[in-house]
Formats: structure tokens, C-alpha cells, sequence
């Protein structure tokens, strides 16, 4: 079946513009997942849904960062005013349920100029 | 204590040879354990899971589990310059709200 899709694959913004990345889970997985993981560095959790409850953002970096999930299904990770240093990979990963294995998207790489 | 450790690496392997990547976890009542490879420039992907203490094979790939030793291990029997890559040591909250906890990765190399 369909992987977890996001888009776009790539993104180059201005210092300053919003940025609105997409994931698409696999369908009927319940928990999903965004990461954030820069050149050379381990994944940075920065915040899950699953299913119907309140997400945990626990792990957003600032209060620029959101993220929605319409739904139970798509998630767009929202980055406002965007700075150099958010320049990274974004990755979102969905599971059937809130502990079991994780499968990750390919990612869009995020570049702030 | 970190919740995961891994050893950053680089470990260099010479091809047709065994590689061994080790993981400890912090969290005693984790339950679900896995492991994942990245290629340069791509995202983890799932190679093995594993949940009972003990040994687990599949292919070339066997993962082990002590749960009293808080260790995880992945074995790579007869490597190939293909297994070249980051290998990432996964384990889930007992507690707390993030499932999975990812410790930083073990960088593979294999030498032809």
C-alpha cells in the first residue's frame, strides 16, 4: 500500500515568510508524528497526534511552530516568520497506534535564506 | 542518563565480516524496541522490532533484547558495503507522553 507522502519535497524560503508543510499517513494509522532532524544530527520530536486527542507539542522549538491534523488524517506543520536556523529536514512518521512501529516520509527539506 | 545511547561511530567493518550496534535505555519499563537504518539524504526506514527478551532474525539482521541489562543490540552478519549507513536505536516511554524515544545513531561503514 501508499507510504506516508509529504510535500513539498523541498522548500526555499525568505527569512521571515510563513512555510506550510504537508503529511499524508498511511491510511488508517491513528498517531502521527513530525520531526525535525538537521545536517549530521539525530531526530528532533516535535509533536504527535493520535487520534482524536489533544495533541502533545511538547516538543515545539517556539511558538512560530503549529501543527493541525484535519480529520484524523492529513497534518500541515505550520512555521511562522521563519528563521535561518529553522533551515532543516522535516520528517513526519504515522503508526497504526500510539506505541507501535513508526513509518516515516521522505521529508522536505526546509532551507530559510 | 540520556533516555537512549548509542555509540556515535563511525564503525568500520571490512566487508563479509559481523557488525554489531548496541543501544542502552534509561526508561526500565519500555516495552517495544526497534531499529532503523538511514541512508545519507533519506529518511529511517524500519528494519527490525522486537518486544521479548532474547534473540530475533530476520535475514541477515538479528536483533537482541535484555531487558535486565536495559540493552538492545543489531547484528549484521556477512556485511556489505549496501549496510553502509546511520543506524538509529528506537525504545518506548513506559511513561511520559512521546511513544518512541530515538537515541542519536550508530554511522555504519562497510569496507569493500
Amino acid at each position: 500500500g501508499a507510504g506516508v507522502s509529504q510535500s513539498p519535497s523541498n522548500k526555499v524560503t525568505e527569512k521571515g515568510k510563513d512555510v506550510e508543510l504537508r503529511c499524508d499517513p498511511i491510511s488508517g494509522h491513528t498517531a502521527l508524528y513530525w520531526y525535525r532532524q538537521s545536517l549530521g544530527q539525530g531526530l528532533e520530536f516535535l509533536i504527535y497526534f493520535q487520534g482524536n486527542s489533544a495533541p502533545d507539542k511538547s516538543g515545539l522549538p517556539s511558538d512560530r511552530f503549529s501543527a493541525e491534523r484535519t480529520g484524523g488524517s492529513v497534518s500541515t506543520l505550520t512555521i511562522q516568520r521563519t528563521q535561518q536556523e529553522d533551515s532543516a529536514v522535516y520528517l513526519c512518521a504515522s503508526s497504526l497506534y500510539s506505541l507501535a512501529e513508526q513509518y516515516f516520509g521522505p521529508g522536505t527539506r526546509l532551507t530559510v535564506t | 542518563q540520556k533516555e537512549v545511547e548509542q555509540n556515535s561511530g563511525p564503525l568500520s567493518v571490512p566487508e563479509g565480516a559481523i557488525a554489531s550496534l548496541n543501544c542502552t535505555y534509561s526508561d526500565r519499563g519500555s516495552q517495544s524496541f526497534f531499529w532503523y537504518r538511514q541512508y545519507s539524504g533519506k529518511s529511517p526506514e524500519l528494519i527490525m522490532s522486537i518486544y521479548s527478551n532474547g534473540d530475533k532474525e530476520d535475514g541477515r539482521f538479528t536483533a537482541q533484547l535484555n531487558k535486565a541489562s536495559q540493552y538492545v543490540s543489531l547484528l549484521i552478519r556477512d556485511s556489505q558495503p549496501s549496510d553502509s549507513a546511520t543506524y538509529l536505536c528506537a525504545v518506548n516511554r513506559n511513561s511520559g507522553n512521546t511513544p518512541l524515544v530515538f537515541g542519536k545513531g550508530t554511522r555504519l561503514s562497510v569496507i569493500a
